[in-house]
């Protein structure tokens, strides 16, 4: 079993849709949670951090994490164009390294 | 602001030459310091984490080395490249061992 597994996609909505997007980890170590998004060829841009379970909001970006279910969610309102991406998930727990996910290849359609 | 800066942008090396890649880290001090490597259709991989000066942690045996000569710069090196090296090499900084982490803009490395 993969310590982090992500659906790869690719998954499409229309824009303006609720998007969500999900992780599951098999590690009950981890205690910090992130979600990056990356465009083609360029370097992971840090969306949303957050410590143990709970919700967490940033303007059209909601995270929540649920550790007795060991599964972490991205939900973006009001999709845009623009948020078409990849979005990886990643997590550690005391060690210094992240583990990742795959990522989720996400496509908005205009 | 801090900056993170990796150079070069892309390469493209001949199987058994030498790599050295570099990251540096403005607008901090004593930085956390990471190399993570992003294969095709795999994840993100750690390879190297340093908490200061001198101080190289090794994740994944292979034929890379890091070193960190300052204290805010972070390089990435082998003395001869297999063609399994190439992806996207990464270099990351983080303020605390356990805070967030940023990513620099990558490195392209292509090995023939």
């Amino acid at each position: 079993q993969k310590e982090v597994e992500q659906d790869p996609g690719p998954l499409s909505v229309p824009e303006g849709a609720i998007v969500s997007l999900n992780c599951t980890y098999s590690n009950s170590a981890f205690q910090y949670f992130m979600w990056y998004r990356q465009y083609s060829r360029k370097g992971p841009e840090l969306l949303m951090y957050t410590y143990s379970s709970g919700n967490k909001e940033d303007g059209r970006f909601t995270a929540q994490v649920d550790k007795s279910s060991k599964y972490i969610s991205l939900f973006i309102r009001d999709s845009q164009p623009s948020d078409s991406a990849t979005y990886l998930c990643a997590m550690r727990g005391g060690a210094d390294g992240l583990t990742f996910g795959k990522g989720t290849h996400l496509i908005i359609q205009p | 602001s801090q900056t993170i800066h990796q150079w070069p942008a892309t390469l493209v090396q001949p199987v058994g030459s030498p790599l050295s890649l570099e990251c540096t880290v403005e607008g901090t001090s004593n930085p956390n310091l990471y190399w993570y490597r992003q294969a095709a259709g795999r994840g993100l991989q750690l390879l190297f984490y340093s908490v200061g000066i001198g101080q190289i942690s090794s994740e994944v045996p292979q034929n890379l080395s890091a070193s960190r000569p300052q204290d805010r710069q972070f390089i990435l090196s082998s003395k001869k490249l297999l063609l399994s090296d190439s992806g996207f090499y990464l270099c990351a900084w983080s303020v605390a061992r356990a805070g967030e982490q940023y990513f620099g803009p990558g490195t392209r490395l292509t090995v023939t």
